[in-house]
């Protein structure tokens, strides 16, 4: 899988929305960009994936360069609830899903 | 139904003790997925089941043992552990075709304490 790189962290403010970048260079022409969260001491929920084109769900919003080499995430109205660690991942068509550190992503009032 | 269910929540357990982790889900799954997650670090795979079959063991050692037995659950025996095991045990599912990546399912994880 290729290797991603997250900012460690980043703070929002609530009803602001929350750009989550993710650098993926070495991304291959197969892989799909993952996107899960994790909310403390819970296990990781999944957000949206995308191989190419833009993806927009009830949760976010995924906007993939041209090159495919980095994506953002985006929360369009950040809440409280939505302050945890969110994981970039690019996989393959395999099981194997390696998790980077993530950003954490505070959410102010 | 969209949930992964594991019990128990917490564990603790002495070295020489054996328990076993259950996870469960109902989804029509056919890959189940066991991770170890430690403090303030992200999940690391231990072991990968593909339609009841150990498909991925990532070096774990021999005193966990994983077990599918059925599409629907998963155990993780747990045996002679050390207190550097004690970890947030996280079970996963998703739908599985070759060539084809899912999105995975967690469940909420077995706090596991090794005194």
């Amino acid at each position: 899988d290729a290797k991603t790189t997250q900012p460690p962290s980043m703070d929002c403010a609530e009803g602001r929305a929350a750009n989550l970048p993710c650098n993926h260079s070495t991304i291959s022409g197969n892989e799909y960009v993952y996107w899960y969260r994790q909310i403390h001491s819970q296990g990781p929920q999944y957000i949206i994936h995308g191989l190419k084109n833009n993806e927009t769900n009830e949760m976010a919003s995924l906007i993939i360069t041209e090159d495919r080499k980095s994506s953002t995430l985006i929360l369009p109205h950040a809440t409280l609830r939505d302050t945890a660690v969110y994981y970039c991942i690019v996989t393959g068509g395999y099981q194997k899903v390696t998790f980077g550190i993530g950003t954490k992503l505070q959410v102010i009032p | 139904d969209t949930e992964v269910t594991q019990t128990p929540k917490h564990l603790v357990m002495g070295m020489t003790n054996k328990k076993s982790l259950k996870c469960e889900q109902h989804m029509g799954h056919r890959a189940m997925y066991w991770y170890k997650q430690k403090a303030k670090k992200p999940p690391e795979l231990m072991f990968v089941y593909s339609y009841e079959k150990l498909s991925i063991n990532e070096s774990v050692p021999s005193r966990f043992s994983p077990e599918c037995p059925n599409s629907s659950l998963l155990n993780l025996h747990l045996h002679a552990l050390q207190p550097e095991d004690s970890a947030l045990y996280l079970c996963a599912s998703s739908q599985e075709t070759i060539g084809i990546s899912y999105e995975q399912y967690f469940g909420p994880g077995t706090r596991l304490t090794v005194t």
